[in-house]
């Protein structure tokens, strides 16, 4: 199973733009990349699920580079209630095998008024 | 349409008393998980169902918890007797398919279990 590296926190200013890379170097030919976001006393939330370039919904942004040992999760002019950690995952969702993979410890987000 | 409802959102108990969380998943989702959350760690898979049919248990340590899902719709996770080790958040999520292709895991506000 791939595992995933990413920074333990981050702090950034209300409407800026967050950048959070996640390092996966032993990610496999049919591994998909998911990021989740869990906010205090909450079960985590998925954001989004990408397998190469770039993905887009009206939360965040995926970026994937061509060799997809990394990915990069941005989320546009933050806001406090962005306040949360943010766990990348990877795994094949057609062996089960991304339901086995853990969360890791995530990224911690403290966005500044 | 409701989410993932668990019960009870606390609970605190003496070590070697039992305590039980019951998870009731999201209508027409066969596919149902438990996971572990330690204070500040990201959650680990404990145990997962396709309907009524535990298909990964091999984190769940069997000798002191047990789980089931009963006609494949809600589910409760037993443990039997608590140790001060297993205060935890305890998160039922579940999913539309077993490969869930798109990713998404749903998951209920979990259970804060306390073991004095």
């Amino acid at each position: 199973l791939a595992k995933t590296t990413q920074p333990i926190s981050m702090d950034s200013y209300e409407g800026q733009e967050v950048n959070i890379t996640c390092s996966h170097n032993n990610i496999a030919t049919n591994d998909y990349i998911t990021w989740y976001q869990q906010f205090p006393s909450q079960g985590p939330r998925f954001i989004i699920q990408g397998y190469k370039t770039k993905v887009t919904n009206e939360v965040a942004s995926l970026f994937i580079p061509a060799d997809r040992k990394s990915s990069t999760l941005s989320l546009p002019r933050v806001s406090l209630s962005d306040t949360a950690v943010y766990y990348c995952l990877v795994g094949d969702p057609y062996s089960g095998g991304y339901q086995k993979v853990t969360f890791g410890t995530g990224t911690k987000l403290q966005v500044i008024p | 349409e409701a989410g993932v409802v668990q019960s009870p959102r606390y609970k605190i108990i003496e070590k070697k008393q039992p305590v039980a969380f019951w998870c009731n998943p999201i209508s027409g989702h066969n596919t149902l998980y438990w996971y572990l959350q330690n204070l500040g760690q990201g959650p680990e898979l404990l145990i997962r169902y396709e309907n009524e049919e535990a298909v990964d248990d091999s984190q769940l340590p069997k000798d002191r918890f047990s789980a089931e899902r009963l006609k494949g719709v809600d589910s409760t996770l037993k443990i039997q007797p608590a140790e001060l080790g297993d205060s935890a958040v305890y998160l039922c999520a579940s999913s539309l398919e077993v490969q869930a292709t798109d990713g998404e895991l749903f998951f209920g506000e979990g259970s804060r279990l306390t073991v004095l």
